[in-house]
């Protein structure tokens, strides 16, 4: 079985700011995938970046960057100089690897970025 | 079209009745997921189909939810006697395979509510 834990209900954020959103998880699997979603007010699942359990260096997109520390089962989510239109819901999720594997979601995190 | 289309986007429907959300994902796709979220919380797995099969059908709560995807494209979740309980956002990702790294594409979502 497979378990993301986000312990941050709700963050705040001054924009231009960066801002770290925490994911713990908790899995048996040898090999296994992580996610960032952001799901805006709109309702859609946006896919922010991957990380894989054998990669050897964190995983960056633009301005988003996953500090991955295997040894902790840690994955959070590093947004740098914050826009208002990075306001959203943001999920970390989880999958092992290997053929078609359903993927696992927290409970979210709700960032709102102050001008 | 581009992405993965849910229809419809939104169904109100009384308690007892039988209702179909149909999902359409992207082109070549041949992985398709259909996922349940209630207010406040992650995205609950509920069933992925590879090709025309269910692949894993772990997620679906009971025998009144049902899903079919009878020529590898389109999909459709069926739920008989909706309870109240059945009210939520169902979403419907599509990927192009199962392989690492490979991230699933999400719809906007038909928000369900039985009344």
């Amino acid at each position: 079985a497979q378990k993301i834990t986000q312990t941050q209900p709700g963050m705040f954020v001054q924009e231009k700011e960066a801002v770290t959103l925490d994911c713990t998880y908790d899995t048996s699997d040898p090999s296994y995938g992580l996610f960032w979603y952001k799901q805006p007010s709109s309702g859609e699942m946006i896919f922010l970046i991957y990380q894989g359990s054998y990669d050897q260096q964190n995983a960056t997109e633009g301005r988003y960057s996953l500090n991955f520390q295997k040894a902790r089962k840690s994955a959070n989510l590093v947004i740098s100089a914050s826009q208002l239109g990075d306001s959203a819901m943001y999920f970390c999720a989880i999958r092992r690897t290997g053929g078609y594997q359903k993927v696992t979601f927290g409970t979210g995190t709700k960032l709102q970025v102050i001008p | 079209g581009a992405g993965v289309s849910q229809t419809p986007s939104n169904k109100v429907t009384e308690k007892g009745k039988y209702v179909e959300l149909r999902c359409d994902p992207i082109s070549g796709h041949t992985a398709l997921y259909w996922y349940r979220q209630s207010l406040g919380q992650g995205p609950e797995f509920l069933i992925y189909f590879q090709g025309t099969g269910a692949a894993d059908d772990s997620g679906l709560p009971n025998d009144r939810f049902f899903a079919v995807r009878p020529e590898g494209s389109v999909s459709t979740l069926k739920i008989q006697r909706t309870e109240r309980g059945d009210s939520a956002v169902y979403l419907c990702a599509s990927s192009p395979g199962g392989g690492e790294g490979t991230e699933a594409f999400f719809g906007q979502g038909t928000r369900l509510t039985v009344v």
